[in-house]
């Protein structure tokens, strides 16, 4: 049952906390990524990785650090140095070699910082 | 301007009426395009991919793009109360994978 998943759905945090959010997939897929939804605006990227080891900064990337050690997994650390990170994160990956650029999105995780 | 606009609604269709829905975008490179649905509290879930002008039929669903006027649309023929959902436009351009999103348009199907 191929598909990506992300855990917790829910999270909750004291200001000041570092937490990392896990995505897991096995689509076999290269290409990897993390957005973040506020309510009534639209998806804004993260970071992106497009092979193990390498990944590169998105649109919004300061306050967040990522790695990817394996192909499967692509965890994002929220740091304290992040000044709104009450959010919707969603994970997703997309297939380099078919071409088609489809990304399927994880279910995301629901963080709340207070 | 805004690399991919869509309008917010909500728009509103009686059931069984088709919907159509809008999308523009900037980036003329742009190669790949794409439609989400996303339901309240959920994550987007692909409906339709289309690369090249015309159209394309998917069960109820048809994915219309035109380059030269940098538009893409969707329309929902014989839309139920279970289409009301924000739809997401999304455009790929350049040579490596990045996506820009639209903020979406909130769609209600009225029984």
């Amino acid at each position: 049952d191929g598909g990506i998943t992300q855990s917790p759905k829910y999270l909750f945090r004291k200001e000041g906390q570092n937490v990392t959010l896990s995505c897991e997939q096995n689509l076999n897929h290269d290409a990897m990524y993390w957005y973040r939804q506020d309510p009534g605006q639209g998806l804004r990227l993260i970071y992106y990785s497009q092979i193990v080891n390498d990944f590169q900064k998105g649109d919004i990337a300061e306050g967040y650090s990522v790695s990817r050690e394996k192909k499967e997994s692509f965890p994002l650390t929220v740091t304290s140095a992040q000044k709104n990170p009450t959010a919707f994160y969603l994970c997703a990956s997309s297939s380099r070699t078919t071409g088609s650029y489809e990304q399927y999105f994880g279910p995301g995780t629901r963080l709340t910082v207070t | 301007q805004k690399e991919v606009e869509q309008n917010s609604g909500p728009l509103s269709v009686p059931e069984g009426a088709i919907a159509s829905l809008n999308c523009t975008y900037s980036d003329r490179v742009s190669q790949s395009f794409f439609w989400y649905r996303q339901y309240s509290g959920k994550s987007p879930e692909l409906i339709m991919s289309i690369y090249s002008n015309g159209d394309k039929e998917d069960g109820r669903f048809t994915a219309q793009l035109n380059k030269a006027s940098q538009y893409v649309s969707l329309l929902i023929r014989d839309s139920q109360p279970s289409d009301s959902a924000t739809y997401l436009c999304a455009v790929k351009a350049g040579g490596y994978q990045k996506v820009t999103f639209g903020t979406g348009t909130k769609l209600q199907v009225i029984p």
